[in-house]
């Protein structure tokens, strides 16, 4: 099984500013890797699949990069409705996995 | 509207059995990967089983291998999760999701019904 993980578990952001998310996979992945967004009390949202494609409207400010192992989403300019927890999530190999998750709180 | 809809959730004792489904509107269902993925209180998210557009591919978590059954009934565009010999730790927020026509992203989810496994 390959194991997600994230970092840091919680990162506290002013509004206006950056945020970047990590997510290390224990082995390669090659770019089979998505990012959701989930609000208390809601489904998660799928934000990025193919580590770096935004799906159907997700706004520009988030992007994501890496390939391997190795995972980043960057929120720039962070509004008030990012604020959030992400996840990501591998589809390279059964089972699926998805990372502990990161809190984009508030500063 | 592209939607998927859950149902079936309560509270079971342990050991006990509970049948949750899935109803999806809005899109051709047969083309599409269905997954389940539940969430515990608090917790993160779990990936609990798939099947293929077709029925013909299904997995499954190793936690739940051999207690649960995954099945679709394309004619009804509806999954269904059959889950028997539950245990306290399958307490969660269970959600459909449907996969992109690619496997590359779960970008349809249901609103999740909750199973709760209590003595």
């Amino acid at each position: 099984e390959i194991v997600m993980t994230q970092s840091p578990a919680t990162l506290s952001v002013s509004p206006g500013e950056s945020a970047t998310l990590s997510c290390r996979a224990s082995q390669s992945i090659s770019s089979h890797l998505a990012w959701y967004q989930q609000k208390p009390g809601q489904s998660p949202r799928l934000l990025m699949y193919g580590a770096s494609t935004r799906a159907t409207g997700i706004p520009a400010r988030f992007s994501g990069s890496g390939s391997g192992p190795e995972f980043t989403l960057t929120i720039s300019s962070l509004q008030s409705e990012d604020f959030a927890i992400y996840y990501c999530q591998q589809y390279d190999s059964w089972p699926l996995t998805f990372g502990g998750g990161t809190k984009v709180e508030i500063k | 509207e592209v939607q998927l809809l859950e149902s079936g959730g309560g509270l079971v004792k342990p050991g006990g059995s509970l049948r949750l489904s899935c109803v999806a509107s809005g899109f051709t269902f047969s083309r599409h990967t269905i997954n389940w993925v539940r969430q515990a209180p608090g917790q993160g998210l779990d990936w609990v089983s798939s099947i293929s557009a077709t029925g013909s591919h299904v997995n499954y978590a190793d936690s739940v291998k051999g207690r649960f059954t995954i099945s679709r009934n394309n004619a009804e565009n509806s999954v269904y999760l059959e889950m028997s010999s539950l245990r306290v730790e399958d307490t969660a927020l269970y959600f459909c999701a449907r996969d992109r026509i690619r496997e590359d992203g779960l970008d349809v989810w249901g609103q999740g019904t909750t199973v709760t496994v209590s003595s």
